[in-house]
């Protein structure tokens, strides 16, 4: 059973450019977050989804970042006209169900963004 | 002020010895703590997961520590191996809702 898979790995844009990062769930996993880590900071959390639903994106910026996870695929984490500021690295973790505050969440190794 | 604080920011030991992480939190109410391990370059590994009514945790050499009074958690490594080197992450996760809120990290470094 793999992991939570994130692609790309690294990711370089230029200032302007648009940068999509995308998140396969473990297998039977529904439930997915996006969480950003800026240099020498803790990872914050940006949005959680599940299937075709957004629940919860109340630590996403509320211009240029969205996020999708569609019925088939994975999800997306889109942010448009970056800047130098969104240069971080971005992990995504997915859990199996929600509802369990015992639930774990199994992150993906992250796509280190760099914006020249 | 971030509602998780963890100290220290960095430690040093040698292979072999043992150390303890802290962690104070202003998260409240919360269902429970818990400890992530962070390899450089990769995504966070969930070590141990307490519930407020818990006060210990094992998980081969790491036991985790929480006191809900105080609103403290510790992470006590015993006899430290090289592959221990890594960003040790204490998380609270709210009673509403599955935000969890990160502390700083404490990057620990193994040294032979």
């Amino acid at each position: 059973n793999a992991g939570v898979m994130q692609n790309p790995r690294h990711l370089v844009r230029r200032r302007g450019q648009e940068a999509r990062l995308r998140c396969s769930p473990m297998k039977g996993h529904s439930h997915v977050y996006w969480y950003r880590q800026l240099p020498e900071e803790g990872l914050k959390f940006m949005v959680y989804l599940q299937k075709e639903n957004i629940i919860d994106e109340s630590g996403m910026p509320k211009e240029r970042f969205s996020a999708e996870f569609p019925k088939e695929g994975p999800s997306i984490l889109r942010i448009q006209q970056v800047v130098r500021g969104d240069s971080a690295a971005y992990f995504c973790a997915s859990s199996l169900m929600t509802g369990s505050f015992q639930e774990t969440q199994y992150f993906g190794p992250g796509t280190r963004l760099l914006v020249l | 002020k971030n509602q998780v604080e963890q100290s220290p920011q960095s430690l040093i030991i040698l292979e072999g010895k043992n150390c303890t992480l802290q962690c104070n939190y202003t998260v409240s109410p919360f269902s429970n703590l818990r400890w992530y391990k962070q390899d450089t370059g990769r995504g966070p590994v969930s070590l141990t997961i307490m519930t407020f009514s818990e006060n210990t945790k094992s998980n081969g050499r790491y036991t985790a520590t929480l006191d809900a009074d105080t609103k403290q958690s510790s992470l006590h490594i015993t006899a430290s191996q090289l592959s221990d080197s890594a960003s040790y992450i204490c998380v609270v996760v709210p009673n509403a809702g599955n935000m969890l809120t990160f502390g700083g990290g404490t990057r620990l470094m193994v040294k032979p």
